[in-house]
């Protein structure tokens, strides 16, 4: 278990909508990224936060947006979501730069 | 623009064999380098990882080899066992700013009883 959690685990949604994803990280880490994989894709670098702020992004479409909370928490929000938005979207995080990112489960989202 | 590749998307050992698993980077400039294990329905699994300022480094069962002049990262496994099959990433950590690990495509490793 590495200590990073995110909910839900799938999700099933008609394109269109939005989602939020949310996450929580390892105690005690203060950056949390978001990387989204597909078959076609591998592994992509959506965003990352620190303390609350944004540090880097990646490969993140408009229509998709983060945040990280005072408690650290973030929430990745999908809307305007189409067919080829359908992938794993993986959370980590990290206590510090330079330091390994440790990866939750990830959510499975479907879009019809 | 940076990328981490993979030389074999595929790789069958037979278990108590050693596996190499072989990884190439673009970016020079990188200093951090991480190998994940990713199985089935689980988020990437960090194994070990090395700073460029080593050529050489051990964990339990596992090395990462860093040759930065041809800009090759190699994850070597002893003794290979059934629950080593996963898909292996090598990552690079750019520089610009951030955490970002670059990931490269991965490659399948199956063993074989």
């Amino acid at each position: 278990d590495s200590g990073v959690t995110q909910t839900p685990k799938h999700l099933i949604t008609a394109t269109g909508q939005r989602v939020t994803l949310r996450c929580s990280p390892r105690s005690g880490d203060l950056s949390v990224y978001w990387y989204q994989q597909s078959l076609d894709q591998g592994l992509q670098f959506l965003i990352q936060y620190y303390n609350g702020e944004e540090r880097a992004k990646g490969n993140i479409l408009e229509r998709f947006s983060a945040q990280q909370f005072p408690d650290l928490h973030s929430e990745l929000n999908l809307s305007s979501l189409e067919l080829g938005d359908s992938a794993l979207y993986f959370c980590a995080s990290s206590v510090a730069t330079g330091s390994p990112l440790h990866f939750g489960n990830g959510t499975r989202l479907t879009v019809t | 623009g940076e990328s981490v590749g993979l030389h074999l998307p595929t790789l069958s050992v037979q278990e108590g064999d050693n596996s190499i698993i072989n990884c190439a980077y673009s970016n020079s400039a990188s200093d951090y380098f991480i190998w994940y294990k990713q199985e089935s329905g689980k988020g990437p699994q960090f194994i070990i990882d090395i700073r460029s300022n080593m050529d050489k480094r051990q964990g339990q069962r596992v090395t990462v080899l860093l040759n930065k002049t041809v800009k090759h990262l190699s994850l070597q496994i002893a003794a290979t066992q059934p629950g080593d099959s996963a898909v292996y990433f090598c990552a690079e950590v750019g520089t610009g700013g951030g955490n970002k690990l670059t990931f490269g495509t991965g490659t399948q490793l199956k063993v074989e009883l």
